[in-house]
């Protein structure tokens, strides 16, 4: 049962554009969110966090917001550069310290 | 955030076979997981390593195939026992000091199962 999905498998944005990146959750209990990046061979690197007591985090060119009551969160990332093409995944964890994973979006930035 | 360094990087081992796969963190940390990456699809939690017990594994893992070792807070070992090529992944180490921090990841075992 997956309980962090991710529907968009992939997203090509145009260098300088904006790359928003969606992801939806199912389990109530979940109160801290989380977005990786990974490139392929590397292990995921943390992009940026939210706790479920704020709606919105912003860390340099990566926004995260946080939609409590849809159960929604997306991932802003302003503008694109070529070096942000890789798979993002977004992932939740509740009281138990564990993450669960969306499948992954692929972001291709184009030139 | 701390550092994992995870080894090896990759292996291809022969079906029947184990491998052990080495995670040590350059810092203490609270917990340590073990996830597989199948090709194509998301982070897969097999298992929480527990300091000094034995792991506690998810649904559909089990300790006779993914013996898992945490001798203390910094060290942790997952072994693949008994390979078949449904075992072909990226195998990846985790740790984390607190509920609300980030977990942070090795660089993963590529494993391909002839």
């Amino acid at each position: 049962d997956q309980q962090v999905k991710q529907n968009s498998p992939s997203l090509s944005v145009q260098e300088g554009r904006i790359s928003i990146l969606n992801c939806d959750y199912t389990n109530s209990m979940f109160d801290y969110f989380l977005w990786y990046k990974k490139y392929p061979a590397e292990g995921p690197t943390f992009l940026i966090s939210i706790s479920s007591i704020k709606d919105k985090n912003e860390d340099g060119r990566f926004t995260v917001f946080l939609n409590k009551s849809a159960k929604h969160l997306s991932l802003h990332i302003v503008p694109s550069q070529p070096g942000d093409s890789a798979v993002y995944f977004c992932a939740a964890s509740g009281n138990d310290y564990k993450l669960s994973f969306g499948a992954g979006t692929t972001v291709t930035v184009r030139a | 955030s701390a550092v994992i360094s995870q080894k090896p990087s990759r292996d291809i081992c022969q079906r029947g076979t184990s491998l052990t796969i080495q995670c040590q963190v350059d810092s203490q940390v609270t917990m340590m997981f073990w996830y597989r990456q199948q090709p194509g699809q998301s982070l897969t939690l097999i298992a929480t390593a527990n300091q000094g017990s034995e792991a506690t594994y998810e649904s559909g893992f089990v300790i006779d195939k993914f013996p898992i070792s945490r001798p203390n807070l910094t060290f942790s070992t997952l072994t693949v026992s008994n390979m078949s090529p449904e075992d072909s992944s990226i195998y990846l180490c985790s740790g984390r000091t607190g509920r609300n921090t980030e977990a942070f990841f090795g660089q993963g075992t590529r494993l391909t199962v002839v």
